[in-house]
């Protein structure tokens, strides 16, 4: 069945470290999409990409960075990581033409240090 | 996106219907109504959707009014396994390629 992951599901790290939260799917989706939660601010955007070479920043994009080299990944990228990113986020996708449901991911639990 | 407004928590008996409100009083002619879920630690999850006439799916129905500026989500006979926050999400549709606005939600608990 076609899916849509996420890894790691948990993560630990240092302020001013680089990390890379990966996102994976199958369906051949053109958009991808990442969110992150955060208690009382809800789901929201970081960055958005609509295909190959393709990305957009969202509500919420600094200190984050996206890359779009094939149609089934999606990594999201903290350049130097802060306490401010702790957070859970979400990787989500969805076809271009009459789509009209985002499949969400599983959720990647960051918690900066 | 047209702005929505729900109720910060609701519950609900198990077995009884469970009835979540949500209006958006500022929908364009070319919105469309969409519900999504998200269970404790989940992604959220497609429901619904709909324009101007009730519709109705395997996991609920949606009833919107004739002026379209409110809308309600059904979903007929509650589980403990519905607890979770839902989010009433005005878009046009098709917009696949279009962000997810996401507002607060309403919190259903269902109680055994």
């Amino acid at each position: 069945d076609a899916e849509i992951t996420q890894s790691p599901r948990h993560k630990i790290t240092e302020t001013g470290r680089q990390v890379t939260l990966a996102c994976h799917q199958t369906w051949n989706h053109n958009n991808m999409f990442w969110y992150r939660q955060d208690l009382g601010h809800g789901l929201r955007l970081i960055h958005y990409s609509y295909g190959v070479q393709d990305t957009n920043k969202g509500e919420v994009s600094d200190g984050y960075s996206v890359s779009r080299s094939n149609t089934e990944d999606l990594p999201l990228t903290l350049e130097s990581a802060a306490s401010s990113q702790t957070s859970v986020y979400f990787c989500a996708s969805s076809r271009s033409q009459g789509g009209n449901e985002q499949y969400f991911g599983p959720g990647t639990r960051l918690t900066v240090t | 996106d047209a702005k929505t407004t729900q109720p910060t928590s609701m519950d609900c008996a198990e077995g009884r219907a469970a009835n979540l409100p949500c209006n958006h009083s500022t929908i364009s002619g070319n919105e469309y109504v969409y519900w999504y879920r998200q269970i404790h630690s989940q992604g959220p999850q497609y429901i619904i959707h709909g324009l101007k006439n009730n519709e109705t799916n395997e996991m609920a129905s949606l009833i919107i009014t004739e002026d379209r500026k409110s809308s309600t989500l059904i979903l007929p006979h509650a589980t403990l396994r519905d607890t979770a926050v839902y989010y009433c999400i005005v878009r046009v549709a098709g917009s696949g390629n279009t962000p997810l606005v996401f507002g607060k939600g309403t919190r259903l608990s269902v109680i055994a």
